[in-house]
């Protein structure tokens, strides 16, 4: 079965210092990987992909992901934080392999960006 | 081009009553997700719509059902609601394998 883990629930960084967010996979087969955000009482904003191809993946608001095969992670990072930036989270997977479309979110890591 | 809608936004109910959600995905987009969101529980997989027919069924008991129209809009129909129902009731549409979700804004559900 597939499945994402997010092991920090909340991550604290100060506004311009680089972020990460980490994220570990679970599939059987080939995955397809997505970074999505939140903002309070907001659906879920994509942020980036990973289908194939280069492993460093650029996204929106300056966000990047670096997938990593060996390591079976896809951890968000952004150069310089901002404030507007804090918000939740969440990695999610597909597994090709299964032929079920659903994407498996991780349980979402609470960003805050101090001024 | 129109997000993906969802009504209505927020919803009240008493336990033991029947609530009714609806979504409008992407034009173009044939496939419709619905996922609970309640608090701190992350997002759980409810129900996967495609081409009008049920593909795919989360860990919930059978009074969570709903339905695809031909038009591909969807509706969620919860049945002898529990308090532990209330949750954000979020709906994503999609385009195919390849592309990731296009998520609306939710629907609140506060069962009192």
């Amino acid at each position: 079965a597939q499945s994402v883990a997010q092991p920090e629930d909340q991550v604290n960084v100060a506004e311009g210092n680089p972020l990460t967010v980490k994220c570990t996979y679970s599939v059987s087969g080939n995955p397809y990987l997505f970074w999505y955000v939140q903002y309070p009482n907001r659906g879920l904003q994509f942020l980036l992909k990973y289908i194939t191809g280069d492993n460093l993946v650029k996204g929106s608001y300056g966000f990047e992901a670096e997938f990593n095969k060996s390591q079976t992670s896809f951890h968000l990072k952004k150069p310089s934080a901002l404030v507007s930036d804090s918000a939740l989270y969440f990695c999610a997977v597909r597994d090709m392999n299964t032929g079920f479309q659903k994407l498996v979110f991780g349980t979402g890591t609470r960003l805050l960006v101090s001024p | 081009e129109a997000g993906v809608t969802q009504s209505p936004t927020h919803l009240i109910k008493t336990r033991g009553q029947q609530a009714t959600l609806r979504c409008s995905p992407i034009s173009g987009h044939t496939s419709v997700y619905w996922y609970q969101q309640a608090l701190g529980l992350g997002l759980q997989f409810l129900l996967w719509y495609d081409e009008g027919e049920e593909r795919n069924r989360g860990n919930f008991p059978p009074r969570f059902s709903g339905r695809q129209f031909p038009n591909y809009s969807s509706e969620l129909n919860v049945n002898a609601l529990e308090l532990e129902d209330s949750a954000l009731y979020l709906c994503a549409s999609s385009f195919g394998l390849n592309y990731g979700y296009t998520f609306g804004s939710g629907t609140r559900l506060t069962v009192v």
